[in-house]
């Protein structure tokens, strides 16, 4: 059982709320990632970490901003949400060289 | 890192193998093979990698062919928890490379 930790697991919202979603892992992982999936579709990788203060934007374009200044913890902020950010964002981490990532369960979000 | 191609969907009959196909023609010498699968939107799990040898753990057998453009992961005795969407993935072991995923395949086990 992987020690990684999302909240909350559903949220729905009003547009142009300001609204950060929480990702925790009690492993000492250096790497930690947040991801997209719309319903059906592919994961997308909207930004990553290597540790602390250290952040980078993924393959996948988005609104939102990240922060490391906690190595456990990797926080996802949208600053005015929108209906567009309706999507389900997946938090994974990983060690250095790993063979592996461990995903959270997820928060599904929806903007009205 | 190196595109992986699986079919969009395959149907198994409880109890029977899975066979799920993948193609990485484009693999280079230090990319390993993944395979994760994704239960009805909640995060993916790990199942299994290899780098050129087969591999079986409790869940599963990797078979990579020899030349490792092609890999085959089989769930010996499907059960109907093993209904799930399973993604392919390439990867180095580079520190710095991230998980990519494609559009995997969807696996419906039916009674």
């Amino acid at each position: 059982e992987a020690d990684i930790y999302q909240t909350p697991r559903y949220l729905v919202i009003g547009t142009g709320k300001k609204i950060t979603l929480e990702c925790s892992q009690t492993m000492g992982h250096d790497k930690m990632y947040w991801y997209q999936q719309d319903p059906g579709m592919e994961l997308h990788l909207i930004h990553y970490s290597y540790g602390v203060n250290s952040t980078e934007k993924g393959d996948l374009s988005s609104e939102s901003t990240v922060s490391r200044i906690r190595t456990e913890h990797f926080p996802l902020t949208l600053e005015s949400a929108r209906p567009s950010h309706t999507s389900q964002y997946l938090c994974a981490s990983s060690t250095m060289g790993s063979t592996e990532a461990f995903f959270g369960q997820g928060t599904r979000l929806t903007v009205v | 890192d190196a595109k992986t191609t699986q079919p969009p969907s395959m149907d198994c009959a409880e109890g029977r193998a899975a066979n799920l196909p993948c193609n990485h023609s484009t693999i280079s010498g230090n990319e390993y093979v993944y395979w994760y699968r994704q239960i009805h939107s909640q995060g993916p799990q790990y199942i299994i990698h290899g780098l050129k040898n087969n591999e079986t753990n409790e869940m599963a057998s990797l078979i990579i062919t020899e030349d490792r453009k092609s890999s085959t992961l089989i769930l010996p005795h499907a059960t109907l928890r093993d209904t799930a969407v399973y993604y392919c993935i390439v990867r180095s072991s580079n520190n710095f490379n991230k998980f990519y995923f494609g559009s995997g395949t969807k696996l419906n086990v039916k009674p």
